[in-house]
């Protein structure tokens, strides 16, 4: 079966620290991928996606991504965080043959010390 | 240029109504999604309407039931409520070419008491 796994349940970095989101997923062929964010109440922001080519993406909110086929992951970086990048994260995973559903990691809350 | 437009924000429902919540989609998006999200949890795809139909449907019972307007609008419904529906209902823009892409809205929060 299909499934995205984000093994880290929170994370905590210092403002100003350099930050890293795992991402792995199960499927047979390199499906479409994306990383969304949610602040508290709120919708999902697309920060990033990857379809095809150079397999490091950029981002809004100076994230990026990169995409590693032999490891089946999509980890989620950024060099500086600000206290504003406090958020819960999700890895989305949407199978080619069945793009508009979007499979979803149980998402990373990211916490930010001053 | 409007983002996704959800309705209502909050809703407040007893065990065994219905309920109808409701979605605008970007200017120039055709499909729209729905998704499921209960508290700590990754959100969890419905089903999908393009062209007034439902395209796609993920693990959910018959109650859950949509429909989509010829404006390309869509409406989530949800019969015989039970308690483990309450959640945060989010509607999905997509954009479709040249690659999918999925614009949410700011949700719908469903408490089932």
């Amino acid at each position: 079966a299909q499934s995205v796994t984000q093994p880290d349940i929170h994370i905590t970095v210092s403002e100003g620290a350099s930050l890293e989101l795992r991402c792995n997923y199960s499927y047979g062929a390199t499906p479409y991928l994306f990383w969304y964010v949610q602040s508290p109440g709120q919708g999902l922001q697309l920060l990033l996606k990857y379809f095809s080519g150079d397999t490091l993406v950029q981002g809004i909110k100076g994230f990026e991504a990169e995409f590693k086929r032999s490891q089946s992951s999509f980890n989620l970086r950024k060099p500086s965080v600000h206290w504003s990048d406090a958020a819960e994260y999700f890895c989305a995973v949407a199978p080619m043959d069945s793009s508009y559903k979007l499979i979803f990691g149980s998402g990373t809350r990211l916490l930010v010390r001053p | 240029d409007a983002g996704v437009t959800q309705s209502p924000t909050h809703l407040i429902k007893t065990r065994g109504q219905q309920v109808t919540l409701r979605c605008s989609p970007k200017s120039g998006h055709d499909t729209v999604s729905w998704y499921q999200q209960a508290l700590g949890q990754g959100p969890q795809f419905i089903f999908q309407y393009y062209e007034e139909e439902e395209r796609q449907r993920g693990n959910f019972p018959d109650r859950f039931s949509g429909h989509q307007f010829p404006n390309y609008s869509s409406e989530l419904n949800v019969n015989a409520l039970l308690l483990g529906d309450s959640a945060l209902y989010l509607c999905a823009s997509v954009k479709r070419e040249p690659f999918p892409e999925q614009y949410f809205g700011p949700g719908t929060r469903l408490t089932v008491t």
